[in-house]
């Protein structure tokens, strides 16, 4: 299994543009998230995912967009990117059928400026 | 809203000590804690799963511990080694929205040879 895949690795915006980030998993969870990281932040939930057709906002979901067709494809949309969207993105997956079946596993992260 | 904290920001230890970490969460109504470890420009691994029912976990040299009633759980990582350096995150989920799981801002291990 290759886990969750993120891609692109590193990435550098101008400032309305926009872009998708996207996130990839091939275990068959039912949950998928994505967080973003801030220096002395830690991680907070943008949206995330219950299962295909289904998505809902999480704790910073402004200026974000999601949508999942696919059990396999949780891609995160900017809409018009701004300097305050510089971070590093993660997306992560799970079963979701359960506090015992919770593990939730990351993928590399994306590493976005916005000039 | 739940608010989870890890103190200290940092730990510098030598090679072998055994060691804990900590992390306080303001809601005891949790639906589970997770401990994850993070290496610079990397994604997070899970370390440890600790259900709302359990008191521990335990793998290998690590062991997490969970008392809801006064909102704390510890790792204890035993007999150190220089591969244990690393950031390590505490974070939790609520029981009433386990859909939104809270970070703490994660301690910055050195283990030093």
């Amino acid at each position: 299994n290759a886990g969750v895949t993120q891609t692109p690795k590193f990435q550098v915006l101008k400032t309305g543009q926009s872009m998708t980030l996207q996130c990839a998993q091939d275990m068959n969870h039912e949950y998928m998230s994505w967080y973003r990281q801030d220096p002395g932040m830690g991680l907070r939930l943008i949206h995330y995912s219950v299962g295909a057709g289904i998505t809902d906002q999480g704790e910073v979901p402004n200026g974000y967009n999601v949508s999942r067709s696919t059990t396999e494809d949780f891609p995160l949309r900017l809409l018009s990117a701004a300097p305050s969207q510089t971070s590093v993105y993660f997306c992560a997956s799970s079963y979701g059928r359960g506090p015992s079946t919770d593990t939730q596993y990351f993928g590399p992260g994306t590493r976005l400026t916005v000039l | 809203k739940q608010e989870v904290t890890q103190i200290p920001a940092a730990l510098s230890v030598p090679e072998g000590e055994n060691l804990v970490l900590n992390c306080s969460f303001t809601d005891s109504a949790i639906y589970n804690l997770q401990w994850f470890r993070q290496d610079p420009g990397k994604g997070l691994t899970s370390l440890l799963l600790i259900q709302s029912s359990q008191r521990e976990q335990t793998s290998g040299r690590l062991n997490a511990s969970l008392d809801k009633s006064s909102g704390r759980s510890t790792l204890y990582i035993a007999a150190s080694q220089p591969g244990d350096s690393a950031t390590y995150l505490c974070a939790v989920k609520d029981s009433d929205n386990n859909n939104d799981m809270r970070f703490g801002a994660g301690t910055r291990l050195t283990v030093k040879p």
